[in-house]
């Protein structure tokens, strides 16, 4: 099956700052979401994203299918940007299923 | 405001006994999902489901797990009899999948935990 690999595993950033979590699939993608994993468990829908470029807000991602990756990128970070961020993709040509990645787990300090 | 609910939110069994956890799905979505979650596996997918048949319960422990969509408003998953290992964060996410607006974006319920002792 599909191999999804997060980096980095784990992210510490001032209130302010600026990062970009990757996300890299082992094989060919056409189904694939970021999700945000708050302190109390909820896994929110950032966003939908088998291919280009979205933006809401401080929060962009970019996905470039032909090269197996996709980038979340979040802007002037803030506390409740805190939490765990999720990558899952799959192939829809058989099935609607998704593979997660391990998460990357971002703290971002006052 | 659409959402995918779960019930129990929290269950806390003893070893043996039977624990059925429920998920309504968003209304109209016809892919329903069942995931694991714990810290040492991740987010694993157990079963799924497209328009009330199961498509794929490979993840799932067959001999003490079921997964049901007794009608399109309900899933269940149940085990029995549950283990210690089971304890877990059980979530069931909905997926309007290939009915109208078409579309494979899963959306998530707030999750089952299970505490087995």
């Amino acid at each position: 099956g599909i191999q999804v690999e997060q980096s980095p595993p784990d992210l510490i950033l001032q209130e302010g700052a600026n990062s970009t979590l990757r996300c890299n699939f082992s094989d060919s993608v056409n189904n694939l979401q970021w999700f945000h994993q708050n302190p109390w468990g909820q896994l929110i829908n950032l966003f939908y994203i088998p291919s280009g470029t979205k933006q809401n807000g401080r929060l962009s991602a970019t996905t470039v299918a032909t090269e197996r990756y996709s980038l979340l990128y979040i802007s002037s970070s803030q506390t409740t940007d805190s939490g765990v961020y999720f990558c899952a993709g799959g192939y829809t040509g058989a099935n609607s299923k998704l593979t997660f990645g391990k998460g990357i787990t971002l703290s971002v300090r006052p | 405001d659409a959402r995918v609910t779960q019930t129990p939110r929290d269950k806390v069994t003893e070893m043996g006994q039977e624990v059925t956890m429920r998920c309504q799905p968003i209304l109209g979505h016809n892919t329903v999902f069942w995931y694991r979650q714990t810290m040492m596996q991740g987010l694993e997918l157990l079963a799924y489901f497209r328009n009330r048949a199961p498509l794929d319960d490979s993840g799932m422990p067959k001999d003490r797990f079921s997964a049901e969509m007794p009608d399109a408003t309900l899933a269940t998953l149940k085990i029995q009899p549950s283990e210690p290992r089971d304890s877990a964060v059980y979530f069931c996410a909905s997926a309007p999948g290939q009915t109208k607006p078409f579309s494979y974006e899963q959306y998530f319920g707030p999750g089952t935990r299970l505490t087995v002792t």
